[in-house]
């Protein structure tokens, strides 16, 4: 079945732009997840959205960051003024549900290049 | 918070060869130890996982074993192949109600033919 989709699959910004990132979860899946990836290193948790409420934002880098999720299906990840900083991949994932130890199926990724 | 260190960073191995990645946490709460298998320009994918109440899993040429008093666990891989051959990280899950999962630095695998 179709899995984790993300886009676009790679974005360049001039420093100062707003960018958006968009998440397709798996159908039916409860819980998505944003994490940044930095060259060489492991994803880092950004937030969680159980359905469409937005549980836990402790990991969003500043204000500049904002997700939302408004249906409970598709979620928008957003980038004000973009820094150089902010060139990193970012994931998302999507569990069946928030109990824990549930399998994240990951997306691809999108990779985000501010110049 | 939790922190969660890996090593290697970098494994090389020959084809047929076994290959282990160890990694250390922090926070004793933590009872949920993913690993994920990420190939180059694709998200992790979860290879196996282990939950606090076991101390060794095993699915066919891979296992992980899990110390709690230690705070240790670490993926096993016997009989290498080169399709084996990618960036592993492992994860560990703060105990907060839902899985919030605290990453490893990445080791990468490389099988050589």
């Amino acid at each position: 079945g179709a899995g984790v989709s993300q886009s676009p699959r790679y974005k360049v910004a001039k420093r100062g732009q707003d960018v958006a990132l968009r998440c397709d979860p798996i159908s039916g899946h409860v819980s998505l997840f944003w994490y940044q990836q930095a060259l060489g290193q492991g994803p880092e948790f950004l937030t969680y959205f159980q359905n469409e409420a937005q549980l836990d934002k402790s990991g969003l880098p500043s204000d500049r960051f904002f997700a939302e999720r408004p249906e409970g299906s598709v979620s928008t990840l957003k980038i004000q003024r973009t820094q150089q900083e902010d060139s990193a991949v970012y994931l998302c994932a999507s569990s069946l549900d928030r109990q824990e130890s549930e399998t994240q199926y990951f997306g691809p990724g999108t990779r985000l290049l501010v110049l | 918070g939790e922190n969660v260190e890996q090593h290697p960073s970098t494994l090389s191995v020959q084809e047929g060869d076994s290959a282990v990645i160890k990694c250390t946490y922090s926070d004793s709460a933590s009872n949920y130890f993913p690993w994920y298998k990420q190939e180059l320009g694709k998200g992790p994918q979860l290879i196996i996982d282990i939950r606090s109440n076991v101390g060794e899993k095993k699915d066919q040429r891979i296992a992980v074993t899990l110390n709690k008093t230690a705070k240790h666990f670490s993926l096993h891989i016997t009989e290498t192949q080169p399709e084996d051959s990618a960036v592993y990280f492992c994860a560990a899950s703060m105990n907060t109600g839902f899985q919030k999962l605290v990453f490893g630095t990445g080791t990468r695998l490389l099988v050589s033919p």
